[in-house]
């Protein structure tokens, strides 16, 4: 069935890039989608591509997409503490459209 | 531009009882969604409507489960009754174009329930 893997934690210092990597099963995804999601607070769409790009940069952030290994990543540049919280990947399955979530990764930043 | 709205932001409750959560949805949405996230599940969908009229279901756990939408801008979930097992932190999300397009979901900030 589909399914969304994250890794759970991810630790980095202030100033440093984090990159936070997803896979995913479904290839018939159309769009696949980071959320933010920070303490006691719901979901926030961080930014999506589409499955026919390979690349979008959004000013400190980098998604990249690999088709073939059904491999998407989520890069920070120059990481604040302020970007502490769950980044969740999630895809669009091409059966039930429904959006499946990763069990997201939890980013701390250490000053 | 009010976001989705939940109420109550917490809900602690025992055993046995009935809980409602609500949600209002953005304005001119069509899509509503209702999502539950726990640690060892992560985020799961429990159903969404479309105009009001439920779509996909099959994600609600069991028949103690319940979410109704009697108008475009108010839905309840229900759980009745209540066990330990289903405390979680439960999110409403709205959208204005369905799943399958580039538009987001927007969530609220959530109910979170504890049941004793």
């Amino acid at each position: 069935g589909e399914d969304v893997e994250q890794s759970l934690f991810l630790s980095v210092r202030e100033g440093d890039s984090s990159v936070i990597n997803c896979t995913y099963t479904d290839s018939s995804s159309t769009y696949l989608y980071w959320y933010k999601q920070e303490p006691g607070a719901g979901l926030q769409l961080l930014t999506y591509i589409f499955s026919n790009m390979d690349m979008k940069q959004d000013q400190r952030l980098t998604v990249l997409l690999n088709k073939k290994d059904k491999h998407l990543s989520l890069r920070i540049a120059d990481t604040q503490t302020g970007d502490s919280a769950i980044y969740f990947c999630a895809e669009i399955t091409g059966s039930q459209g429904n959006l499946i979530f990763g069990k997201g990764t939890k980013l701390s930043v250490k000053p | 531009d009010a976001g989705v709205i939940q109420s109550p932001r917490h809900e602690v409750t025992e055993m046995g009882q009935e809980v409602t959560l609500r949600c209002k949805p953005i304005s001119g949405h069509d899509y509503l969604f209702w999502y539950r996230q726990t640690m060892m599940r992560g985020l799961e969908l429990l159903i969404y409507f479309n105009n009001n009229v439920p779509i996909d279901d099959s994600g609600m756990p069991e028949d103690r489960f319940s979410a109704k939408m009697p108008n475009a801008s108010f839905s309840t979930l229900k759980i009745q009754p209540s066990e330990p097992r289903d405390s979680a932190v439960y999110f409403c999300a709205s959208s204005n174009r369905g799943l399958s397009s580039n538009q987001p979901q927007h969530f609220g900030d959530g109910t979170r329930l504890s049941i004793l």
